[in-house]
């Protein structure tokens, strides 16, 4: 069975702007959350999506946001990028009938 | 106060210890909790996933729950050189549809062959 997968991997990007990132989940999971990263705070919530609503919400702004689709891939959107949105960026999915999350490996994203 | 704590260490061990790792919660409304394994510039792996009090074991990792402490503990057993990563700690509550998962910050294991 494939992994979760996420695109792209690396993404450099000047502030401002903004970024889209994409997670495919295991196949047969609905469940999709998305956490970011940081050395000083560790994993932070940021929302989850489930049968293409989102079910919770983490403490971001609303800079940050997100939707799933029909097939239960995923997209985040960050937009008018700060300094301080440098981070990796993790999806993971879980199943109806697990509490279990399986992470992807994440994109990193850098904001000059 | 954090919901989890953690210490994120570094903690640097010979090769063949015994590791020790833990994590205390304030949410008794906890229900499962996990350890997940964190290699540098990787997403998490999971590695145990309980949701009782008690011992899981499985190889040379094992798990413990002490829901009347809030304490939960991950034991590396022969610890290798392959097992030098972080080692994040997480709680949950609710199910696939509508879960929170809380992490810790991790702690970071050094294993010196």
């Amino acid at each position: 069975k494939a992994g979760v997968t996420q695109t792209p991997r690396y993404l450099i990007k000047t502030r401002g702007q903004q970024v889209t990132l994409s997670c495919s989940p295991i196949s047969g999971h609905r469940s999709v959350s998305w956490y970011q990263q940081t050395p000083g705070q560790g994993l932070q919530f940021l929302f989850e999506y489930f049968s293409e609503t989102q079910r919770n919400k983490g403490n971001f702004p609303g800079r940050f946001s997100g939707r799933q689709f029909s097939n239960s891939r995923s997209e985040m959107n960050v937009s008018t990028l700060e300094l301080g949105d440098s981070a990796l960026y993790l999806c993971a999915s879980s199943s109806v009938r697990s509490n279990e999350q399986f992470f992807g490996p994440g994109t990193r994203l850098t904001v000059l | 106060q954090k919901e989890v704590e953690q210490d994120p260490g570094p903690l640097s061990v010979p090769e063949g210890a015994i590791v020790s790792l833990n994590c205390t919660y304030s949410n008794s409304a906890f229900q499962y909790f996990m350890w997940y394994r964190q290699y540098s510039r990787k997403g998490p792996e999971l590695l145990m996933y309980t949701y009782s009090s008690g011992n899981k074991e499985d190889g040379r990792f094992t798990a413990q729950v002490d829901k009347s402490s809030k304490y939960i503990s991950l034991f590396i057993r022969d610890s290798q050189p392959s097992d030098s990563a972080t080692y994040l700690c997480a709680m949950g509550i609710g199910s696939g549809g509508y879960q929170k998962v809380t992490f810790g910050i991790g702690t970071k294991l050094q294993v010196i062959p």
